[in-house]
């Protein structure tokens, strides 16, 4: 079993719409959750992080929590355009090693 | 300027050369990080510094080594490059902070080996 899975892609979302993307993780002891957004061609960026369960909110996103069933989302309202992007969900496995999902392809189509 | 710089931007090299990847960092950072990134498989890592006498082997280092030459760089080096190294390299830092490792990516190393 992989340490950290996301739910397979791509997502296609019409602009204005909202995306989901999930994650489920293996280790329950996990305490430090991230979701980074990556553009083709670039690096990872951090979005979201999210330490305790429940909902986490910035702007347009939203993280949610959920340790007893280790699973964390990753809510995208009003999508844009610039919101296409690949988004890789990272979780801290220990105090030193973030172990990442092999990522969810989105597209907003205008 | 960007906090985390890696060089070269990409390379192209063949079977059997000895190359290596270079990582800059001026955030301060104790802790680097090598990953390399392949479609369908996400980051997987490689090797990780603490310090700069701290070095460790990720879950793929096999092929690999590092040099932690002070606190802001770390190297990567393959030994003699071989075609399933082909992928996107990116070089990391964090600073452990009280609710856990926050990441921060240079801007990846293309490869291409032959």
């Amino acid at each position: 079993q992989k340490e950290v899975e996301q739910n397979s892609g791509p997502l296609s979302v019409p602009e204005g719409a909202i995306a989901s993307l999930n994650c489920t993780y293996s280790d329950r002891v996990s305490q430090s959750f991230f979701w980074y957004r990556q553009y083709s061609g670039k690096s990872p960026e951090l979005i979201m992080s999210i330490y305790s369960n429940g909902d986490k909110e910035d702007g347009r996103f939203t993280a949610q929590l959920n340790k007893a069933s280790q699973y964390v989302s990753l809510l995208i309202r009003d999508s844009q355009p610039s919101d296409s992007a690949t988004y890789l969900c990272a979780v801290n496995i220990n105090d030193y090693k973030l172990s990442f999902g092999a990522g969810t392809t989105v597209t907003v189509r205008a | 300027d960007a906090d985390v710089t890696q060089t070269p931007r990409n390379r192209i090299t063949k079977t059997g050369k000895r190359i290596m990847l270079e990582c800059s960092q001026t955030k301060g950072h104790d802790r680097m990080y090598w990953y390399r990134q392949d479609p369908g498989l996400g980051l997987r890592l490689i090797y990780y510094s603490f310090d700069v006498k701290d070095i460790n082997k990720g879950e793929i280092s096999d092929g690999y080594s590092v040099s932690r030459q002070a606190q802001a760089k770390f190297s990567l080096s393959l030994e003699s490059a071989i075609p399933n190294q082909t992928a996107l390299y990116f070089c990391a830092t964090s600073d452990l902070g009280a609710s856990g490792e926050t990441q921060y990516f240079g801007p990846g190393t293309r490869l291409l080996v032959l």
